[in-house]
């Protein structure tokens, strides 16, 4: 079963706009991580952010966590035809010391 | 520094015949695991290993053998193939199970079809 959910399933913008994706999760978390994947590569992380924060950011990413709504949003700003690719949140599985487990994913494309 | 190397990268196999996917890691990780990745379900976890010698099952276990004998080996075998295994596969490594606080490292992953 996943625990994170991102929404929307696919996004497409153009270059130099933001894009704001949403991940949700369905239990309690110590930590949240962002990943991405480039067509038919592997995941590559992005960032983690820690259940005591609130924001994150690194270089054009901002993250955001809010676990009283259990949700965080990933932000790309100015984006550039190399962010195309999925992202996908990933958290620990509900009593799973040693899961990791991931969402479904959101499929970025932006077009220059 | 290679990171994670799995192999083969594509491999098409008839209903019923066995292979085994390599997975070879050169950080030292303790943590390794296998995914399965199907088109709109995100990646679901197989198998994982804390260390040698130890293994568990994942979300999506059946039809599905690892053993982990050295620290840098994590393969995964299918005994006997099935068209619903027709995935793409990637296998991870990260430096500790504490997997909630750590980076994971992939591989570049295994395209597997079952005809």
């Amino acid at each position: 079963s996943q625990q994170g959910e991102e929404d929307p399933q696919a996004l497409s913008i153009q270059e130099g706009e933001n894009a704001t994706m949403n991940c949700s999760y369905k239990t309690s978390i110590n930590n949240l991580q962002w990943y991405r994947q480039n067509s038919g590569r592997g995941l590559v992380h992005l960032i983690l952010i820690r259940s005591n924060e609130r924001e994150k950011h690194s270089g054009r990413l901002r993250v955001t966590l809010d676990t009283s709504k259990k949700s965080s949003s990933l932000l790309i700003t100015a984006s550039r035809a190399a962010d195309t690719a999925s992202y996908f949140c990933a958290t620990g599985a509900p009593g799973g010391y040693n899961k990791l487990i991931f969402g479904a994913g959101t499929r970025l494309a932006v077009h220059p | 520094n290679a990171g994670v190397t799995q192999t083969p990268k594509f491999q098409v196999l008839k209903t019923g015949q066995s292979m085994t996917l390599q997975c070879a890691q050169d950080m030292n990780h303790e943590y390794m695991s296998w995914y399965r990745q199907d088109p709109g379900m995100g990646l679901r976890l197989i198998h994982y290993s804390v260390g040698a010698g130890i293994t568990d099952q994942g979300e999506v276990p059946n039809g599905y053998n690892v053993s982990r004998s050295t620290t840098e080996d994590f393969p995964l075998r299918l005994l006997s193939a099935a068209p619903s295994q027709t995935s793409v596969y990637f296998c991870a490594s990260s430096y500790s199970g504490a997997v909630e606080d750590t980076e994971a490292f992939f591989g570049q992953g295994t395209r597997l079809t079952v005809v």
